[in-house]
């Protein structure tokens, strides 16, 4: 039962152009959310996050939004750059623990 | 200031082995989290230590355990080792018990033959 997925495996995008990448979760406990970007032969790195009590933080190029309702979130990089091009993992947890759940990854292609 | 570390990167074992993997957290990081990524079930919690304590654990077989060090070292060891446990293991570690920010390692790679 996966409680946290990305439906989307792959995504591949222009430079300079959105790259919207996509995740669901079915456990309505959770109430952090965190977005991890991981290259090869390396550990996720973190990206940013969220907490339930808000809909949208941004960073830089790196906005995530919730839609509490619809137990749903997306991160959005703008403008995408080719260094982008990695694996992104959304992850979500209980009461910003370290205990995260992990969605299968969305492998992100930024093309030049 | 240095990262994760995590020993060995890579290891073969044979079936009915035990092994046994480490991992230094960065300097004045209190909480190891440990993690495996398959193919199949992607990352997955297995345990955390805070404070030389154990104080969450997944979903996994007793074969699996872990221990901290008062310098917050961390071990895990996998024992009687099945061909489903090659995987990459990722350690992690966090200032706090609640931060969500996790900091991971490179991972040490597990074959299992």
């Amino acid at each position: 039962d996966q409680q946290v997925k990305q439906n989307s495996p792959s995504l591949s995008v222009q430079e300079g152009r959105i790259s919207i990448l996509n995740c669901d979760y079915t456990n309505s406990m959770f109430d952090y959310f965190l977005w991890y970007k991981k290259y090869p032969a390396e550990g996720p790195t973190f990206l940013i996050s969220i907490s339930s009590i808000k809909d949208k933080n941004e960073d830089g190029r790196f906005t995530v939004f919730l839609n509490k309702s619809a137990k749903h979130l997306s991160l959005h990089i703008v403008p995408s750059q080719p260094g982008d091009s990695a694996v992104y993992f959304c992850a979500a947890s209980e009461g910003a623990g370290n205990m995260l759940t992990f969605g299968g990854g969305t492998r992100l292609m930024v093309k030049p | 200031k240095a990262g994760v570390t995590q020993t060995p990167r890579y290891l073969i074992k044979t079936r009915g082995q035990q092994v046994t993997l480490s991992c230094s957290p960065i300097s004045g990081h209190r909480s190891v989290s440990w993690y495996q990524q398959t193919p199949g079930q992607g990352l997955q919690f297995l345990f955390e230590y805070f404070s030389e304590t154990q104080r969450n654990k997944g979903n996994f077989p007793g074969r699996f355990s872990g221990r901290q060090f008062s310098n917050s070292r961390s071990e895990m060891n996998v024992s009687t080792l099945e061909l489903g446990d090659s995987a990459l293991y990722l350690c992690a570690s966090s200032l706090g018990l609640h931060t969500g920010e996790l900091f991971f390692g490179e991972g040490s790679r597990l074959t299992v033959l």
